[in-house]
């Protein structure tokens, strides 16, 4: 019954490797997000789709290719690893409408890059 | 440009006292405020939000919030601190995008520790 959903886990890879992290929501929401927490926990922005298209996508290297296949789910492929993507990855997702909407978060995906 | 921030990285509290974690923002318009808390190696749960109304805001697990705009702040309250609340507390701003698009901007989190 788990509301947004993350996997893997966990990640550790090689640098210069390709990965996928994958979110589902089953919240039946429409905005599905990626955000990026470092290792100070400063979390930021980096993509968000609405109803499959892209509506956000700030200044993240072109090696960032998120893909949504549906409204509930958003993946996010990595290519050529470096270091610097070692982090933790949040997928979140929000129903649009209203002035706002309250955004739910997954559990986080932690990727170490070696 | 948007923007939230909290002046401390870290508030120590006694079990059972009063805690407050604090939030200023900086917005143009009417600003849209968020609490999360994110315990060890978790998410972020969403605690409370303040949109428009009433300036004392109730979340979940017994928070409350309050927004006061001449001041341009929205600190998070509690008025008996459990050793569960230990966690990290982000203030967060909803920026508007295009249409009805946004997306929150955090501050960079406030580490709470309870102790017994």
């Amino acid at each position: 019954d788990t509301a947004v959903s993350q996997t893997p886990k966990y990640l550790v890879t090689q640098m210069g490797n390709d990965k996928s992290i994958k979110c589902e929501q089953n919240l039946g929401h429409d905005t599905m997000y990626w955000y990026k927490q470092d290792s100070k926990k400063f979390l930021k922005i980096m993509f968000s789709y609405n109803n499959k298209e892209l509506i956000i996508n700030e200044t993240v290297p072109n090696r960032f290719s998120p893909k949504s296949p549906d409204k509930a789910h958003l993946n996010l492929h990595i290519n050529s690893l470096e270091l610097g993507d070692s982090a933790v990855y949040f997928c979140a997702s929000s129903q649009t409408g209203g002035e706002t909407d309250t955004q739910y978060f997954g559990p986080g995906t932690r990727l170490t890059v070696l | 440009a948007q923007s939230v921030a909290q002046p401390e990285d870290q508030v120590n509290v006694a079990e059972g006292n009063p805690l407050t974690v604090k939030c200023t923002y900086s917005v143009s318009g009417n600003p849209y405020l968020f609490w999360y808390v994110q315990y060890p190696n978790r998410g972020l749960q969403f605690l409370l939000k303040y949109i428009t109304g009433d300036n004392l805001v109730k979340g979940s697990y017994g928070f409350e919030a309050e927004f006061n705009k001449s001041q341009t702040s929205f600190h998070l309250k509690k008025p008996s601190a459990l050793v569960s609340d230990s966690a990290l507390y982000f203030c967060a701003v909803y920026r508007r995008g295009g249409g009805s698009q946004g997306n929150l901007i955090f501050g960079k989190g406030t580490k709470l520790s309870v102790k017994p």
